[in-house]
């Protein structure tokens, strides 16, 4: 089962900042948040990852609470090509030769409104 | 950003024929790929990973000699659906990872429909 929690669906208008939240209060302490998001009909892309620090980069901006029992998704200007389905998940990075598995939840269907 | 590369994106096909969909990283070499399904309105399912030079480990409920998965090479998987039923009818997705921290990536899927 996912390890995380997400509303199932939320609005935004078109040119403001949409914030997507997640609930991870039972994460482990080497356990990273990934965000991805699905448009439709496509395969998951991936939006920013991080540990406990806030992350960066050009397409979001990733909020993890001070105690990384939860975490936002930032879009800072939502467009119509963001509608999509987010998904927040906890993975512990393994270094001994196989990567951790990517267990998706529900999600968030994000709906970028003109 | 790095690219998956998965092919075909859409099969359709007759009751029981076997089906192979390709998924490559072409512009990094994955230790790790993952296939993945979706069914309608569901969320992705993962079925099996797999390891270059080894056996795939398959997800409970999987059944291996019905997904055959072969991984060939640092940049190539294939996953063969055997005698297809319209049960298997899906969006079969495949991703590749390599070690540490840095993320999966993701092919844009291949329809299965079996009539």
């Amino acid at each position: 089962d996912a390890k995380t929690t997400q509303p199932p669906s939320m609005d935004c208008a078109e040119g403001r900042a949409a914030n997507l939240p997640c609930n991870h209060s039972t994460i482990s302490g080497n356990e990273y948040v990934y965000w991805y998001r699905q448009i439709h009909s496509q395969g998951p892309q991936y939006i920013i990852h991080g540990l406990k620090n806030n992350e960066t980069n050009e397409m979001a901006s990733l909020i993890i609470t001070e105690d990384r029992k939860s975490s936002t998704l930032i879009l800072p200007h939502a467009t119509l090509r963001d509608t999509a389905v987010y998904y927040c998940i906890v993975r512990v990075p393994d270094y001994g030769g196989s990567q951790g598995n990517l267990i998706f939840g529900k999600g968030t269907k994000l709906s970028v409104k003109p | 950003g790095a690219v998956v590369s998965q092919h075909p994106s859409r099969v359709i096909c007759k009751s029981g024929t076997s089906v192979k969909i390709e998924c490559r990283s072409l512009d990094f070499q994955a230790t790790t790929m993952f296939w993945y399904r979706q069914f309608p309105k569901q969320s992705l399912m993962l079925m099996a990973t797999s390891n270059e030079g080894s056996k795939a480990t398959y997800e409970q409920g999987v059944e291996k000699d019905k997904f055959l998965i072969n991984h060939a090479s640092l940049t190539l998987s294939t996953l063969t659906v055997t005698s297809a039923h319209p049960e298997d009818s899906s969006f079969y997705i495949c991703s590749a990872g390599t070690l540490g921290v840095q993320p999966q990536h993701f092919g844009d899927g291949t329809r299965l429909s079996i009539l």
